[in-house]
């Protein structure tokens, strides 16, 4: 049984440009959320994504916007991007109707660097 | 505002002693309280919960304590491994409303042989 998976591991991009960062949650799982992690910091959370549309928004600028498929996989976007960009992306997956649907399962991240 | 705080950045203890993290939330609208744990080039992976309706929750090695009234929560690790020094991360939510998972900023533990 796979786990969440995330594209790609790794990624430098250079300021003012676009990214996308891709995720497939967990088999049975139906809820996508993604976080930002900062070095030291904890996962800060960015957007989470129920049904194909946006549930649960951080505080985060609208230069961050995501997307759910209908298998459930989903996307990140970033525009116009920040050297403050840089970080550690995680993607965590859920089923929303689940008893323990806070028990999230994370995926090992996309580390961007932004140069 | 972090919701969220764990005070201490890292902790080192000896093998087979306790180990203790600590947790503050700010948020009384926190009903549901989580514990992960983080390697390098890794993500978090679920190590405990616990329901704001019980103050104790045990699994093997691992207790999770809360006092409602003190917003304080802790995680106790007996006896403490090698294998267990990593990053622990406190995260917190109001499961009822779906609402988004909180974390902390960590305490990066480190068991020593």
């Amino acid at each position: 049984d796979a786990g969440v998976t995330q594209s790609p591991t790794h990624l430098i991009k250079t300021r003012g440009q676009q990214v996308t960062l891709r995720c497939s949650p967990k088999s049975g799982h139906d809820t996508v959320s993604w976080y930002q992690q900062a070095l030291g910091q904890g996962p800060q959370f960015i957007f989470q994504y129920y049904e194909e549309e946006e549930r649960q928004r951080g505080n985060f600028p609208d230069r961050f916007s995501g997307h759910q498929f209908p298998n459930y996989s989903s996307e990140l976007n970033v525009n116009a991007l920040l050297l403050g960009d840089s970080a550690l992306y995680l993607c965590a997956s859920s089923k929303r109707t689940s008893l323990d649907w806070e028990k999230l399962f994370f995926g090992s991240g996309t580390q961007l660097s932004v140069l | 505002d972090q919701q969220v705080k764990q005070n201490s950045p890292s902790l080192s203890v000896q093998e087979g002693r306790i180990s203790i993290l600590n947790c503050d939330y700010t948020n009384s609208m926190f009903d549901y309280f989580l514990w992960y744990k983080k390697y390098p080039a890794e993500g978090p992976t679920f190590l405990i919960s616990i329901s704001s309706i019980k103050d104790k929750n045990e699994d093997g090695r691992f207790t999770v304590f809360l006092n409602k009234s003190a917003k304080h929560l802790s995680l106790h690790i007996v006896p403490s491994q090698p294998g267990d020094s990593a990053v622990y991360f406190c995260a917190a939510s109001w499961g009822a409303s779906y609402d988004k998972v909180i974390f902390g900023p960590g305490t990066s533990l480190s068991v020593i042989p």
